[in-house]
Protein backbone atom coordinates (compact mmCIF):
# COMPACT_ATOMS: atom_id res chain seq x y z
CA UNK A 1 0.00 0.00 0.00
CA UNK A 2 1.00 3.55 -0.66
CA UNK A 3 2.85 6.14 1.79
CA UNK A 4 1.11 8.76 3.00
CA UNK A 5 2.35 12.33 4.39
CA UNK A 6 0.81 14.45 6.74
CA UNK A 7 1.77 17.34 9.54
CA UNK A 8 2.64 16.09 12.63
CA UNK A 9 0.37 18.70 14.73
CA UNK A 10 -2.31 21.75 13.66
CA UNK A 11 -4.16 24.10 15.33
CA UNK A 12 -7.72 25.70 14.57
CA UNK A 13 -10.06 28.05 16.06
CA UNK A 14 -13.44 26.72 16.95
CA UNK A 15 -16.12 27.51 14.29
CA UNK A 16 -13.58 27.88 11.72
CA UNK A 17 -13.23 25.24 8.77
CA UNK A 18 -9.97 22.99 9.69
CA UNK A 19 -8.44 21.57 6.33
CA UNK A 20 -6.10 18.46 7.17
CA UNK A 21 -3.81 17.58 3.95
CA UNK A 22 -2.37 14.34 2.83
CA UNK A 23 0.06 13.68 -0.38
CA UNK A 24 0.12 10.01 -1.32
CA UNK A 25 2.32 10.71 -4.72
CA UNK A 26 2.77 6.73 -5.19
CA UNK A 27 -1.03 5.68 -4.83
CA UNK A 28 -1.96 3.47 -7.59
CA UNK A 29 -4.98 3.12 -9.81
CA UNK A 30 -7.32 1.34 -7.24
CA UNK A 31 -6.34 2.73 -4.36
CA UNK A 32 -8.68 4.73 -1.75
CA UNK A 33 -7.93 7.21 0.32
CA UNK A 34 -9.34 6.87 3.70
CA UNK A 35 -9.68 9.24 6.70
CA UNK A 36 -9.76 8.04 10.33
CA UNK A 37 -9.61 9.88 13.38
CA UNK A 38 -8.95 8.75 16.77
CA UNK A 39 -9.85 10.91 20.05
CA UNK A 40 -7.20 9.64 22.99
CA UNK A 41 -7.52 6.20 23.95
CA UNK A 42 -10.66 5.28 21.85
CA UNK A 43 -10.38 3.38 18.83
CA UNK A 44 -10.23 4.76 15.31
CA UNK A 45 -13.46 6.26 14.00
CA UNK A 46 -14.14 6.10 10.29
CA UNK A 47 -14.76 9.63 8.90
CA UNK A 48 -14.71 9.15 5.38
CA UNK A 49 -13.34 7.96 2.05
CA UNK A 50 -12.93 8.33 -1.35
CA UNK A 51 -11.42 6.85 -5.13
CA UNK A 52 -11.25 9.92 -7.24
CA UNK A 53 -13.95 12.47 -7.03
CA UNK A 54 -14.71 14.85 -4.22
CA UNK A 55 -16.99 13.64 -1.34
CA UNK A 56 -18.74 14.89 1.60
CA UNK A 57 -21.00 13.58 4.38
CA UNK A 58 -22.61 14.68 7.88
CA UNK A 59 -18.82 14.64 9.20
CA UNK A 60 -16.36 16.29 6.63
CA UNK A 61 -15.75 16.85 2.93
CA UNK A 62 -12.87 14.70 0.95
CA UNK A 63 -10.99 17.07 -1.68
CA UNK A 64 -9.02 14.86 -3.73
CA UNK A 65 -6.54 16.29 -6.73
CA UNK A 66 -7.06 15.53 -9.80
CA UNK A 67 -3.75 13.81 -10.24
CA UNK A 68 -4.51 11.67 -6.99
CA UNK A 69 -1.42 12.20 -5.18
CA UNK A 70 -2.64 14.40 -2.76
CA UNK A 71 -6.16 15.13 -0.80
CA UNK A 72 -7.38 17.22 2.03
CA UNK A 73 -9.95 16.35 4.77
CA UNK A 74 -12.16 19.32 5.67
CA UNK A 75 -14.11 19.76 8.64
CA UNK A 76 -16.42 22.71 7.62
CA UNK A 77 -16.95 24.36 11.27
CA UNK A 78 -14.39 22.60 13.94
CA UNK A 79 -15.55 22.08 17.43
CA UNK A 80 -13.59 21.48 20.79
CA UNK A 81 -14.67 17.70 20.21
CA UNK A 82 -12.80 17.87 16.64
CA UNK A 83 -9.77 17.38 18.88
CA UNK A 84 -7.87 14.16 17.71
CA UNK A 85 -5.56 12.24 15.53
CA UNK A 86 -6.02 12.19 12.19
CA UNK A 87 -4.70 9.19 10.34
CA UNK A 88 -5.04 9.22 6.12
CA UNK A 89 -4.32 6.45 4.52
CA UNK A 90 -4.17 4.30 1.52
CA UNK A 91 -5.76 0.99 0.94
CA UNK A 92 -6.79 -1.70 -1.81
CA UNK A 93 -10.81 -1.75 -0.90
CA UNK A 94 -10.40 -5.80 -1.93
CA UNK A 95 -10.56 -8.97 0.11
CA UNK A 96 -7.95 -8.56 2.61
CA UNK A 97 -7.52 -5.23 2.88
CA UNK A 98 -5.84 -3.45 5.83
CA UNK A 99 -4.53 -0.23 6.80
CA UNK A 100 -1.86 0.80 7.14
CA UNK A 101 -1.45 3.74 9.85
CA UNK A 102 1.25 6.33 10.08
CA UNK A 103 1.58 9.03 12.56
CA UNK A 104 -1.43 11.00 11.72
CA UNK A 105 -1.72 14.92 12.14
CA UNK A 106 -2.89 15.73 16.06
CA UNK A 107 -5.47 18.36 15.48
CA UNK A 108 -5.66 20.86 18.35
CA UNK A 109 -9.32 22.64 18.13
CA UNK A 110 -8.86 25.78 20.50
CA UNK A 111 -11.55 28.13 21.57
CA UNK B 1 -20.95 3.58 18.53
CA UNK B 2 -19.75 1.13 15.60
CA UNK B 3 -21.63 -1.68 17.19
CA UNK B 4 -17.98 -3.40 17.33
CA UNK B 5 -17.93 -4.34 20.70
CA UNK B 6 -14.28 -6.15 22.38
CA UNK B 7 -13.86 -7.18 26.17
CA UNK B 8 -12.19 -6.77 28.34
CA UNK B 9 -11.75 -2.96 28.42
CA UNK B 10 -8.30 -3.17 30.40
CA UNK B 11 -6.26 -6.52 31.63
CA UNK B 12 -3.24 -6.89 33.39
CA UNK B 13 -0.67 -10.13 32.65
CA UNK B 14 2.92 -10.65 33.64
CA UNK B 15 5.64 -12.16 31.01
CA UNK B 16 5.13 -15.22 29.72
CA UNK B 17 1.84 -15.45 30.49
CA UNK B 18 -1.00 -16.09 27.73
CA UNK B 19 -4.27 -13.83 26.66
CA UNK B 20 -7.37 -14.15 25.11
CA UNK B 21 -8.79 -10.96 24.07
CA UNK B 22 -12.52 -11.25 22.28
CA UNK B 23 -14.76 -9.06 19.68
CA UNK B 24 -17.79 -8.76 18.56
CA UNK B 25 -18.35 -7.34 15.02
CA UNK B 26 -21.17 -5.38 13.94
CA UNK B 27 -24.05 -6.91 12.66
CA UNK B 28 -24.09 -7.72 8.82
CA UNK B 29 -20.16 -8.13 8.70
CA UNK B 30 -18.16 -11.35 8.24
CA UNK B 31 -14.48 -10.05 8.35
CA UNK B 32 -12.55 -9.00 11.64
CA UNK B 33 -9.34 -7.54 11.31
CA UNK B 34 -7.02 -7.09 14.72
CA UNK B 35 -4.36 -4.38 15.08
CA UNK B 36 -1.53 -3.10 17.87
CA UNK B 37 -1.49 -0.09 18.82
CA UNK B 38 1.48 0.80 21.24
CA UNK B 39 1.82 4.23 22.83
CA UNK B 40 2.47 6.90 20.87
CA UNK B 41 2.40 5.23 17.54
CA UNK B 42 -0.88 4.73 14.66
CA UNK B 43 -2.19 1.11 14.91
CA UNK B 44 -0.10 -2.20 13.26
CA UNK B 45 -2.21 -4.75 11.51
CA UNK B 46 -1.90 -8.01 12.97
CA UNK B 47 -4.14 -10.27 10.93
CA UNK B 48 -7.58 -10.77 9.16
CA UNK B 49 -10.24 -13.32 9.46
CA UNK B 50 -13.04 -14.07 6.75
CA UNK B 51 -15.05 -16.88 6.94
CA UNK B 52 -13.25 -18.47 9.92
CA UNK B 53 -9.71 -18.31 7.82
CA UNK B 54 -6.98 -16.08 8.12
CA UNK B 55 -7.03 -13.89 5.30
CA UNK B 56 -4.02 -11.61 5.49
CA UNK B 57 -1.23 -11.29 8.29
CA UNK B 58 1.09 -8.27 9.59
CA UNK B 59 4.59 -8.61 10.49
CA UNK B 60 3.87 -10.17 14.38
CA UNK B 61 5.18 -13.50 15.45
CA UNK B 62 3.34 -17.14 15.65
CA UNK B 63 2.66 -16.73 19.14
CA UNK B 64 0.03 -14.18 18.00
CA UNK B 65 -3.25 -16.17 16.84
CA UNK B 66 -6.36 -16.19 16.04
CA UNK B 67 -10.08 -17.56 15.43
CA UNK B 68 -13.28 -16.90 13.85
CA UNK B 69 -16.44 -17.65 14.95
CA UNK B 70 -19.62 -18.98 12.96
CA UNK B 71 -21.30 -15.99 14.16
CA UNK B 72 -18.52 -13.84 13.10
CA UNK B 73 -17.44 -12.85 16.48
CA UNK B 74 -13.23 -13.58 16.82
CA UNK B 75 -10.66 -13.96 19.53
CA UNK B 76 -7.10 -12.80 19.46
CA UNK B 77 -4.49 -15.01 21.60
CA UNK B 78 -0.84 -14.20 22.84
CA UNK B 79 0.96 -16.51 24.50
CA UNK B 80 4.28 -16.05 26.03
CA UNK B 81 3.61 -12.44 27.16
CA UNK B 82 6.75 -9.94 26.74
CA UNK B 83 6.60 -6.57 28.17
CA UNK B 84 6.70 -4.86 24.40
CA UNK B 85 3.22 -6.46 23.98
CA UNK B 86 1.85 -3.66 26.33
CA UNK B 87 -0.39 -2.22 24.14
CA UNK B 88 -4.31 -0.71 23.00
CA UNK B 89 -5.37 -4.11 21.02
CA UNK B 90 -8.20 -2.89 18.64
CA UNK B 91 -10.50 -4.92 16.57
CA UNK B 92 -12.49 -3.89 13.32
CA UNK B 93 -14.78 -5.63 11.32
CA UNK B 94 -15.49 -5.15 7.63
CA UNK B 95 -17.76 -7.03 5.15
CA UNK B 96 -16.06 -8.28 2.26
CA UNK B 97 -17.80 -9.90 -0.84
CA UNK B 98 -15.72 -12.85 -1.54
CA UNK B 99 -12.93 -10.86 -4.38
CA UNK B 100 -15.32 -8.65 -5.33
CA UNK B 101 -14.57 -5.67 -2.99
CA UNK B 102 -13.99 -4.90 0.71
CA UNK B 103 -15.73 -2.36 2.61
CA UNK B 104 -14.48 0.30 5.22
CA UNK B 105 -13.71 -1.15 8.57
CA UNK B 106 -15.43 -0.15 11.84
CA UNK B 107 -13.05 -0.02 14.75
CA UNK B 108 -14.33 -1.37 18.33
CA UNK B 109 -12.99 0.73 21.79
CA UNK B 110 -9.81 -1.60 22.00
CA UNK B 111 -8.43 -3.57 24.86
CA UNK B 112 -5.66 -1.89 27.07
CA UNK B 113 -3.42 -4.77 27.59
CA UNK B 114 -0.50 -4.31 30.35
CA UNK B 115 2.49 -6.88 30.64
CA UNK B 116 4.23 -6.58 33.94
Amino acid sequence: DAKTTQPTSMDCAEGRAANLPCNHSTISGNEYVYWYRQIHSQGPQYIIHGLKNNETNEMASLIITEDRKSSTLILPHATLRDTAVYYCIVSHNNAGNMLTFGGGTRLMVKP
Amino acid sequence: ETGVTQSPTHLIKTRGQQVTLRCSSQSGHNTVSWYQQALGQGPQFIFQYYREEENGRGNFPPRFSGLQFPNYSSELNVNALELDDSALYLCASSSLKGTSGGETQYFGPGTRLLVL
